[in-house]
């Protein structure tokens, strides 16, 4: 079974600063799919970013970008010019490519961001 | 457009009751998911239906737990005789397809059993 390791319980980043966040994985597969979430205190979760295995290419979405690293498991979320409003619980997600389509989740980390 | 709608947003009830859970997905999505998130926890995969039928059922804990998609639009979970563990965070996704489609996600149903 796969499974998501998130070692950060907490971080925290000075408004407009960088922070990264790291997540590593444990598959055997080699095509899949890989997400970060967002969730905010209203309890939703927000898609942020995400990542097919096949491509190389690491994923950006305006301030967020991954350094995804196939070879060692790792897909980390990489915060730019952090905002107030980015403050939240960040979940990495692994999800097989075919078979079941659940979303396999870490624990997370609590991100605060400090004006 | 409305986004996934759960029901209700908070439920208290007291240990040995019976409780349903109601999901509304997002319009023409074929694809609906239960996760649990307990206190400090990640989402933990409870069910997944595609259309009608449960695709994957794996993540139910144990056979209190039930969940229906009878119309293959919105789902209703089930918990019987409900105990004190089961409080948590009960959440809802859909999804257009599969792969790299994402998860829309409700607000949850945070459930507490007394």
């Amino acid at each position: 079974a796969q499974t998501v390791t998130q070692s950060q319980p907490e971080m925290s980043v000075q408004e407009a600063e960088t922070v990264t966040l790291s997540c590593t994985y444990d598959t055997s597969e080699s095509d899949y799919y890989l997400f970060w979430y967002k969730q905010p205190p209203s309890r939703q979760m927000i898609l942020v970013i995400r990542q097919e295995a096949y491509k190389q290419q690491n994923a950006t979405e305006n301030r967020f970008s991954v350094n995804f690293q196939k070879a060692a498991k790792s897909f980390s979320l990489k915060i730019s010019d952090s905002q107030l409003g980015d403050a939240a619980m960040y979940f990495c997600a692994y999800r097989s490519q075919g078979g079941s389509e659940k979303l396999v989740f870490g624990k997370g980390t609590k991100l605060t961001v400090n004006p | 457009g409305a986004g996934v709608s759960q029901t209700p947003s908070n439920k208290v009830t007291e240990k040995g009751k019976y409780v349903e859970l109601r999901c509304d997905p997002i319009s023409g999505h074929t694809a609906l998911y239960w996760y649990r998130q307990s206190l400090g926890q990640g989402p933990e995969f409870l069910i997944y239906f595609q259309g009608t039928g449960a695709a994957d059922d794996s993540g139910l804990p144990n056979d209190r737990f039930f969940a229906v998609r009878p119309e293959g639009s919105v789902s209703t979970l089930k918990i019987q005789r409900t105990e004190r563990g089961d409080s948590a965070v009960y959440l809802c996704a859909s999804s257009s397809g599969v792969g790299a489609s994402p998860l829309h996600f409700g607000n949850g149903t945070r459930l507490t059993v007394t």
